[in-house]
């Protein structure tokens, strides 16, 4: 089955430190995976998306992803963290087959930036 | 959020009772979606069109029916709400070329 985890519900990293967020995924075939970010009481926003190419994929806001084919990851970082960028940050995966680009969530993980 | 709207944007109701949310894009992309956040669960699909009266069922459809009638609004229709129906409920858009959705603000639905 097709599936997407994200390990931690809560990572917590002071402001100036360096922050990952961490995405496992299970898919057939090429994966096509993608991270949203969500503010408080507001829509997912798009910040990345790996297709196919380099392995590290630069998006919004100074975050960037690693694709890691053999471990099956895809984890978000960022060099150094700020306060605003707390928030929930969600990892998805395309779902191959149907009519449509359907994706699969993971559940989440709220990312706390201390200051 | 630019181009996606939905409404209304809370909604409070009791059980039984019909409820239809609206999606409206002003991107004219092909595909839409439904779909329900709950904690714990992350966001899950209900529902999804692609094209004017082409839809399909996602993974948590029970419950739950869609109408497509304009490339610009989708429906969502509880025909009778229940209280495990209580969710906040994101529309999200794409084209047929590229996986990336896009998504509206939101509707927080509470059924009592």
């Amino acid at each position: 089955a097709q599936s997407v985890a994200q390990p931690e519900d809560q990572v917590n990293v002071a402001e100036g430190n360096p922050l990952t967020v961490k995405c496992t995924y299970s898919v057939s075939g090429n994966p096509y995976l993608f991270w949203y970010v969500q503010y408080p009481n507001r829509g997912l926003q798009f910040l990345l998306k790996y297709i196919t190419g380099d392995n590290l994929v630069k998006g919004s806001y100074g975050f960037e992803a690693e694709f890691n084919k053999s471990q099956t990851s895809f984890h978000l970082k960022k060099p150094s963290a700020l306060v605003s960028d707390s928030a929930l940050y969600f990892c998805a995966v395309r779902v191959l087959g149907g009519a449509t680009n359907k994706l699969i969530f993971g559940t989440g993980t709220l990312l706390a930036v201390q200051p | 959020d630019a181009g996606i709207t939905q409404s209304p944007r809370h909604k409070v109701t009791e059980t039984g009772t019909p409820v239809t949310l609206r999606c409206h894009q002003t991107e004219n992309h092909r595909y839409m979606y439904w779909y329900r956040q709950d904690p714990g669960h992350g966001l899950r699909l209900i529902h999804y069109s692609y094209g004017v009266k082409d839809t399909d069922k996602g993974e948590v459809s029970d419950g739950y029916s869609v109408s497509r009638s304009k490339t610009e609004d989708f429906l969502l229709t509880l025909e009778s709400a229940t209280s495990s129906q209580t969710s906040v409920y994101f529309c999200a858009i794409s084209e047929p070329t590229g996986a990336t959705q896009y998504f509206g603000p939101g509707t927080r639905l509470t059924v009592l």
